[in-house]
């Protein structure tokens, strides 16, 4: 079965330009987490949607970062007027189940985004 | 607010040599635990996990035990591989919302 996919892989952006990533979760699954994580570090929470409902934001650095599930499965991360302190890896996962004993998150490989 | 902090990388250990990352957390109540690797390339993948105070996670000759009186969750392996060189991260589950990572250790193995 598919795991948690994002695209794209790699995106080099201009600063000042507006990009968009994607995360497709594994099917099914309810709960889906985007994370920000710079170089040697941890990754960082950014967002969390149940289903389309975004219950967290707490994490987006700025009213620049916007996230979106509108159908309750692919996710797009938006970054508007890209800096360069927004170059990252930027981390999407997604969960079964919201809470429990069973509980896991299961990680896409990431968007790495360099802003010049 | 919670937070998880792990020991200092690099770590450079040769084959067969015993492993400890030490990893202590706080939070309020009674987080879950877990432990991801991040293989070079590859995207974090759940290595182990525990639930409880005084559960015990193991998977592929790793373990850590979830231990609340010290609020910590040490990874450790008893004989270390090549293939085992990876960045390892500590994390909490903040009651099925956001995961709080540790920092990383980077470890490598040499044979």
């Amino acid at each position: 079965g598919a795991g948690v996919s994002q695209s794209p892989r790699y995106k080099v952006a201009k600063r000042g330009q507006d990009v968009a990533l994607r995360c497709d979760p594994i099917s099914g699954h309810v709960s889906l987490f985007w994370y920000q994580q710079a170089l040697g570090q941890g990754p960082e929470f950014l967002t969390y949607f149940q289903n389309e409902a975004q219950l967290d934001k707490s994490g987006l650095p700025s009213d620049r970062f916007f996230a979106e599930r509108p159908e309750g499965s692919v996710s797009t991360l938006k970054i508007q007027r890209t800096q360069q302190e927004d170059s990252a890896v930027y981390l999407c996962a997604s969960s079964l189940v919201v809470s429990g004993p069973n509980y896991e998150q299961f990680f896409g490989p990431g968007t790495r985004l360099t802003v010049l | 607010g919670d937070s998880v902090t792990q020991m200092e990388g690099p770590v450079t250990l040769s084959e067969e040599a015993f492993l400890t990352i030490n990893c202590t957390y706080t939070a309020t109540g009674y987080p879950s635990l877990f432990w991801y690797v991040q293989y070079p390339g590859e995207g974090l993948q759940l290595l182990l996990k525990a639930t409880k105070a005084d559960d015990k996670g193991s998977n592929k000759g790793f373990e850590a035990t979830y231990r609340k009186e010290t609020t910590s969750f040490h990874l450790e392996k008893g004989s270390v591989q090549v293939s085992d060189s990876a960045v390892y991260f500590c994390a909490l589950d903040n009651y099925g919302q956001n995961f709080v990572f540790g920092p990383g250790t980077r470890l490598s193995v040499l044979p």
